[in-house]
């Protein structure tokens, strides 16, 4: 079975750059998460989406970050403009549903993410 | 409000001792889960060990097991007969059983030396 994919895998921009993250979860999950991983720190929930709706987003910094999924499949997590303590890696993860009882979370590689 | 704390931001341990990792963690809800998550170099976060907040028992798996303390919100995690192939940065977690969301403790760095 195939994992969870995501691209890139790493990214160097200058500030107030554009930037934008793809990732495809595990086939059939239903729920995917955007985590944020500063160095040195644990990850933290930026979006939760369950099929292409958003469950949870009340981490996300909205006047600069924006993500979609919009068929219910793979997601894209954009950054506009994107600022240095933005500088993190974003990992994906998906499960088969939104609560926990019976289910896992699955993550991605990560993108890691340098804004000069 | 919810949180995981880990008080140990490094450890290290000589290859096939004991070592444990410790967690403590607050929240509200009565249905919640807690997880370990290892995180080794450059590598994926994988799921270690998991355990239902009303399970009494102390979930193990293989070389990994837990240390459930509900009344004192403690979740430490034991790794026995510790290998090189543990050298990663652990990760509690707490998750909201009906929403799925974890919060993430800020991690422990385990070294396990040869």
């Amino acid at each position: 079975e195939a994992g969870v994919a995501q691209s890139p895998r790493y990214k160097i921009i200058e500030k107030r750059q554009s930037v934008a993250f793809w990732c495809n979860p595990i086939s059939g999950h239903a729920t995917l998460y955007w985590y944020q991983q500063i160095l040195g720190q644990g990850p933290k929930l930026l979006i939760q989406f369950q099929n292409n709706g958003v469950v949870d987003d009340s981490q996300l910094p909205k006047d600069r970050f924006s993500a979609e999924r919009l068929k219910g499949v793979d997601s894209t997590l954009k950054i506009q403009p994107a600022k240095l303590e933005d500088s993190a890696v974003y990992l994906c993860a998906s499960s088969p549903g939104q609560g926990l009882s019976g289910n896992e979370q699955f993550f991605g590689p990560g993108t890691r993410l340098t804004v000069l | 409000a919810q949180t995981v704390t880990q008080s140990q931001p490094e450890m290290s341990v000589q290859e096939a001792e004991t070592v444990t990792l410790s967690c403590t963690y607050d929240t509200s809800e009565n249905n919640y889960y807690l997880f370990w998550y290892k995180q080794p170099p450059s590598r994926q976060m994988i799921l270690v060990i998991r355990q239902e907040a009303y399970k009494q028992q102390n979930a193990t798996e293989n070389r990994f097991s837990v240390n459930f303390q509900k009344a004192a919100k403690s979740f430490s995690l034991k790794i026995s007969d510790s290998q090189l192939g543990d050298t990663a940065m652990y990760f509690c977690a707490l998750g909201s059983s009906n929403t799925g969301k974890l919060i993430f403790g800020q991690g422990t760095t385990l070294q396990v030396k040869p």
